[in-house]
C-alpha cells in the first residue's frame, strides 16, 4: 500500500516561513490535496493539485510537488496559521484508495 | 446554505452494528462523489470509503473492507455508511466529505462536522 510521511511537528517564529514536507514513492506523479484542521474544526483545503490555492486561501499559503516530495510553503506566518496539516493524494487504479499523510503540528512561537 | 449534516452516532458495543447519514444541502448531491473520513480521538485524519456520484462504484480501506458498507440515496441527497462488526479501534469522529469535481480523485472540498462512534 502507498504511504505518505509528514513530520509529526515544524515551529516557527511569527513573520518566518514554515515548510512542511509529505514524502511518498515517487509523489511528484500524482496530484496532491494540503487540509488545515483547526481544534475542534473539520478539515479545510488549502492547496489542490499540488499548487492551487482554493478561493480565499491567502497567497502567503503555496505548494510544491516534485519527485518524491511535496511540500506546502506559508510565507509570513501569522499566529492564526497555527494548526495541524495534512497531505493527501488519490492512489491506485483497479482498488483505488484516498491516502493520507500523518499530519504536522504547525506551532507558531 | 452549502452543508453537510452527519448523524447516527453513538455509543455501541463491540461486535454490533450502526448505520451513519449525512444529509447535505445547498448544492446538486447527486453530481459528486462522496467520502467518508474518519479520525480517531487525537489522532490523524483516516480515509474509511468513497461513492461515485450515482452509486456505480464503491471503493473502501482494508481496515474496514468486509464490515462498512458506504451507500446513498439521491433523491434524499444522503449519504449512508452501514458498520458492521464493529471494533474498539473504529471508535473516531466520522465525517462526511465532497469531492470537488465529478470524480471520485479530486480534493475534497467541502467537509461536515463529523459524528462520533464510540466502540465499548
Amino acid at each position: 500500500s502507498y504511504a505518505l510521511t509528514q513530520p509529526p511537528s515544524v515551529s516557527v517564529a511569527p513573520g518566518k516561513t514554515a515548510r512542511i514536507t509529505c514524502g511518498g514513492n515517487n509523489i511528484g506523479s500524482k496530484g496532491v490535496h494540503w487540509y488545515q484542521q483547526k481544534p475542534g474544526q473539520a478539515p479545510v483545503l488549502v492547496i489542490n493539485y499540488d499548487n492551487d490555492r482554493p478561493s480565499g486561501i491567502p497567497e502567503r499559503i503555496s505548494g510544491t510537488n516534485s519527485g518524491n516530495t511535496a511540500t506546502l510553503t506559508i510565507s509570513r506566518v501569522e499566529a492564526g496559521d497555527e494548526a495541524d496539516y495534512y497531505c493527501q493524494v488519490w492512489h491506485g487504479i483497479s482498488d483505488p484508495s484516498v491516502v493520507f499523510g500523518g499530519g504536522t503540528k504547525l506551532t507558531v512561537l | 446554505q452549502v452543508q453537510l449534516v452527519e448523524s447516527g452516532g453513538g455509543v455501541v458495543q463491540p461486535g454490533r452494528s450502526l448505520r451513519l447519514s449525512c444529509a447535505a444541502s445547498g448544492f446538486t448531491f447527486k453530481s459528486y462523489a462522496m467520502h467518508w473520513v474518519r479520525q480517531a480521538p487525537g489522532k490523524g485524519l483516516e480515509w474509511v470509503a468513497v461513492i461515485t456520484y450515482d452509486g456505480g462504484k464503491k471503493y473502501s480501506a482494508d481496515s474496514v473492507k468486509g464490515r462498512f458498507t458506504i451507500s446513498r440515496d439521491n433523491s434524499k441527497s444522503t449519504l449512508y455508511l452501514q458498520m458492521d462488526t464493529l471494533r474498539p479501534e473504529d471508535t473516531a469522529l466520522y465525517y462526511c466529505a465532497r469531492v470537488q469535481g465529478g470524480t471520485t480523485s479530486g480534493n475534497i472540498d467541502l467537509w461536515g462536522q463529523g459524528t462520533l462512534v464510540t466502540v465499548s
